[in-house]
């Protein structure tokens, strides 16, 4: 079985702070990892994804996560967040690579950057 | 590139009504996805289609729900005998193939039962 569990349902971060977006999974194999975000009214996109290799891996508008198998991880950081940047933050797992693996989806992180 | 076009953006039925939801995939996109988006389960795999063949509907509720995809260029999602428990966000995503987990989501088509 795998899951995802995002430990943080809303996060309010000052414009210009820095954030970290946590994400556990659960999964005995080798994940495949993502983070989309979704704005209001709009479907997910997606921001970065892990496959393998270097741990950190940089997506759009300054997104970056880290994957550490020791702790199960796959943080998302921002150093200095924009007003823009207010979302809903969606954690993904793939248990294989290859069209008709089922995604697992975390309950997403609603983020509230405040002027 | 339109990206996944979803209509309609939003519908609204009476209780025991049929409601058709569509899907066009991004062009050369081999697979469909449907999910289904609530506050309270977050999202839902429905069903998924590849080449147009369905591959897995494991998600989908075996009574009043039913998908197809007659052509490679659009996908339908039926829900007959729509109850209140239905109303959702119905996302459609697709995607290439090759790197099949990149999922190109479309707007959703906001469902209300009434």
């Amino acid at each position: 079985a795998q899951s995802v569990t995002q430990p943080d349902a809303r996060v309010t971060v000052s414009e210009g702070a820095s954030l970290q977006l946590r994400c556990k999974y659960s999964y005995s194999g080798t994940p495949y990892l993502f983070w989309y975000v979704q704005y209001p009214r709009q479907g997910l996109q997606l921001l970065l994804k892990y496959y393998s290799g270097d741990p950190v891996v940089q997506g759009v508008n300054g997104f970056e996560a880290e994957f550490s198998k020791s702790n199960s991880s796959f943080h998302l950081r921002k150093a200095s967040v924009h007003w823009s940047d207010s979302a809903v933050y969606f954690c993904v797992l793939s248990a294989g690579q290859g069209t008709g693996s089922k995604l697992s989806f975390g309950k997403g992180a609603k983020l509230t950057v405040s002027p | 590139n339109a990206g996944v076009i979803q209509t309609p953006r939003h519908k609204v039925t009476g209780k025991g009504q049929e409601a058709t939801l569509w899907c066009e995939p991004i062009s050369g996109h081999s697979a469909v996805f449907w999910y289904r988006q609530t506050i309270v389960q977050g999202l839902e795999f429905l069903t998924y289609f590849r080449n147009q063949a369905p591959i897995d509907d494991s998600g989908m509720p075996k009574e009043r729900f039913s998908a197809q995809m007659p052509n490679q260029s659009h996908s339908t999602l039926k829900i007959q005998s729509t109850q209140p428990q239905d109303s959702a966000v119905y996302l459609c995503a697709s995607s290439a193939g090759q790197c099949a987990e990149t999922l190109y989501f479309g707007s959703g088509t906001r469902l209300t039962v009434l």
